[in-house]
């Protein structure tokens, strides 16, 4: 079975561009969920989508949002972007029972 | 407010001997837990998971222990090896909201 599969791998944008980042899941799963990484505060939850409802959401300002396709497909899109907002994007998949598997991660640099 | 912390942010250990990374945590209402390892540049890798109405799991080398009364769980590698040498994460949820807290991470080093 293919893992989740992120594109695009690398972005490079300016401030004040808005970018949009694309997650496959694994086949069957329906939940997506979204983490941003940065090395000063760890992994933090974006927010988590279901059957194209977002179920949770992090405390990130609403720049960051996201959507899920029928297909459980998920983009995440950040507007206005910040130079803060450099970091290293990571789609997970999940399973009924909770538990979590990440893809490669899109590692965006703003400059 | 960290409500999961790995208080070690890096951890030495020889080949073949145990490791052992700690994770401790604030809310008691959390009830799933997951462990993963990361390496450079790659999205974090599952290992295992427990929930709170067990006390252990085992799957391979690697063993998780949780102990609710003390709100902390632990990781052990059995033996080491030096493919084990990465960032290791737990992460906390409440059960059906696939919310996840993570730790900060505790680097392990294996040496050979």
């Amino acid at each position: 079975k293919a893992g989740v599969t992120q594109t695009p791998r690398y972005l490079i944008k300016t401030r004040g561009q808005q970018v949009t980042l694309s997650c496959s899941p694994i086949s069957g799963h329906r939940s997506v969920s979204w983490y941003q990484q940065t090395p000063g505060q760890g992994l933090q939850f974006l927010f988590e989508y279901f059957s194209e409802t977002q179920r949770n959401k992090g405390n990130f300002p609403g720049r960051f949002s996201g959507r899920q396709f029928s297909n459980s497909r998920s983009e995440m899109n950040v507007s206005t972007l910040e130079l803060g907002d450099s970091a290293l994007y990571l789609c997970a998949s999940s399973l009924p029972s909770g538990e979590m598997f990440f893809g490669p991660g899109t590692r965006l640099t703003v400059l | 407010d960290q409500q999961v912390k790995q208080n070690s942010p890096s951890l030495s250990v020889q080949e073949g001997r145990i490791s052992i990374l700690n994770c401790d945590y604030t809310n008691s209402m959390f009830d799933y837990f997951l462990w993963y390892k990361k390496y450079p540049a790659e999205g974090p890798t599952f290992l295992i998971s427990i929930s709170s109405i067990k006390d252990k799991n085992e799957d391979g080398r690697f063993t998780v222990f949780l102990n609710k009364s003390a709100k902390h769980l632990s990781l052990h590698i059995v033996p080491s090896q030096p493919g084990d040498s990465a960032v290791y994460f737990c992460a906390a949820s409440f059960s059906g909201t696939y919310k996840y807290i993570f730790g900060t991470g505790t680097r392990l080093k294996v040496l050979a």
